[in-house]
């Protein structure tokens, strides 16, 4: 697509569920981002995905969290047993293997947990 | 490692008045560096990039930055501010060592920017 596509935009989940949150990258992108906005925290990375090389995971806060990227496009990141201190917007980014054409982002989705 | 520092979580100023984001960086490799900026429940929009070519780098909406090695510097700059400039804005520093690679972006915290009428 011509952007990156996060789904779903908003989800209020119960805690203790679990939570799936989606990205569709731009075609063609090597490299997937996982980031977690949250108030008073700033941007905080999460994962990162390489082509076919293992992630990059050392971003994630605890072994709740975790993601999957199936055939080298879409991105699952998935919560477990959601506690209330994981609420904050997840933003995906996709881009090329090179600094030179910058990383696109999603409109994010935005996860509360109550 | 990389970091990067904001100086100043808000800044405002007046409409046609100088704006100035200060971002300060530390990389051990040659850094690529970037501005983007977040309106209210949007996500983030790339301002502009430096990839160690010219030094001074345009971006969109009248917006630059100057890259200064000596002083680990990249702030942003635009001559006139105008009320749609209010937004939040993020320097962020790649850990990419070379430049045909990927990395992730490593943000600052942000500066919130008002603008006056």
């Amino acid at each position: 697509g011509a952007g990156v596509s996060q789904s779903p935009s908003n989800k209020v989940t119960e805690k203790g569920k679990d939570v799936e949150l989606r990205c569709d990258p731009i075609s063609g992108h090597t490299a997937l981002y996982w980031y977690r906005q949250s108030l008073g925290q700033g941007l905080e990375f999460l994962i990162y995905f390489q082509g076919n090389s293992a992630p990059d995971k050392s971003g994630l806060p605890s072994d709740r969290f975790s993601a999957e990227r199936t055939g080298g496009s879409v991105s699952t990141l998935t919560i477990q047993r959601t506690q209330q201190e994981d609420s904050a917007v997840y933003l995906c980014a996709s881009s090329w293997d090179n600094q030179n054409y910058g990383y696109t982002f999603g409109s994010g989705t935005r996860l509360t947990v109550v | 490692a990389q970091s990067v520092t904001q100086l100043g979580s808000h800044v405002s100023v007046s409409e046609g008045a100088l704006v100035l984001l200060r971002c300060n960086y530390s990389s051990s490799v040659p850094p690529y560096l970037f501005w983007y900026v977040q309106y209210p429940n949007q996500g983030l929009q790339l301002l502009l990039k430096y990839t160690s070519a010219a030094t001074l780098v345009k971006g969109i909406n009248g917006f630059e930055a100057e890259f200064k090695k000596s002083e680990t510097s990249f702030h942003l700059t635009k001559p006139s501010a105008h009320m749609s400039d209010a937004a939040e804005y993020f320097c962020a520093v790649s850990d990419a060592k070379l430049e045909n690679q990927g990395g992730k972006l490593i943000f600052g915290q942000g500066t919130e920017l008002s603008v006056k009428p």
